[in-house]
């Protein structure tokens, strides 16, 4: 069966830091990954996306960025925190054949 | 995609069915109805979706009605571990990569 992982499970940074936030599959191949946050009380929003290593999508103009170095590890990046990108932060996949999104157990990230 | 209405709060009584009510009347022909929830402080978890005709599996039951401007996620016998966000979701399959999670339902599971 297909798991996801996402660590750390929670996080607090100061402003100006670097973030790198891992997330990785099993079980799958090819999958397509995606990244998310949640503010708090808000919906998610879809921050990244990928359908192959090296490709990568962007929906919101913001100070992250994504990485898929390998089929199965996707890695959201900041090299400067700002406290606008406190949140919670989702991994998810999908098989290419389908159309669900499985998500991760999500990242704590509190930005002081 | 098209835009979902869906009330903010709900309960529901343990063992009881719960219905849990979406507008979609903007919905085209090619968009498919997603079910997802959320445990405070989870992942959103994949329930069900469908298109035209009513759905069921394991965890649920999916209602579209003709027009397909709305729909009912049935559960049917509600658990105190139901109590969660729920999240209805329209969108088409076709090169759309994005699920635009709204506000959602809170439903709570009383006991």
């Amino acid at each position: 069966s297909q798991t996801i992982h996402q660590w750390p499970a929670t996080l607090v940074q100061p402003v100006g830091s670097p973030l790198s936030l891992e997330c990785t599959v099993e079980g799958t191949s090819n999958p397509n990954l995606y990244w998310y946050r949640q503010a708090a009380g808000r919906g998610l929003q879809l921050l990244f996306y990928s359908v192959g290593i090296g490709q990568i999508s962007s929906e919101v103009p913001q100070n992250l960025s994504a990485s898929r170095p390998q089929d199965r590890q996707f890695i959201l990046s900041s090299k400067k925190l700002l406290l606008s990108d406190s949140g919670f932060y989702l991994c998810a996949w999908r098989e290419d054949r389908t159309y669900e999104q499985y998500f991760g157990p999500g990242t704590r990230l509190t930005v002081t | 995609d098209a835009k979902t209405t869906q009330p903010t709060s709900m309960d529901c009584a343990e063992g009881r069915a719960a219905n849990l009510p979406c507008n979609h009347s903007t919905i085209s022909g090619n968009e498919y109805v997603y079910w997802y929830r959320q445990i405070h402080s989870q992942g959103p978890q994949y329930i069900i979706h469908g298109l035209k005709n009513n759905e069921t599996n394991e965890m649920a039951s999916l209602i579209i009605t003709e027009d397909r401007k709305s729909s009912t996620l049935i559960l049917p016998h509600a658990t105190l571990r139901d109590t969660a966000v729920y999240y209805c979701i329209v969108r088409d399959n076709f090169g759309n990569e994005k699920l635009t999670f709204g506000t959602g339902t809170r439903l709570t599971i009383i006991p």
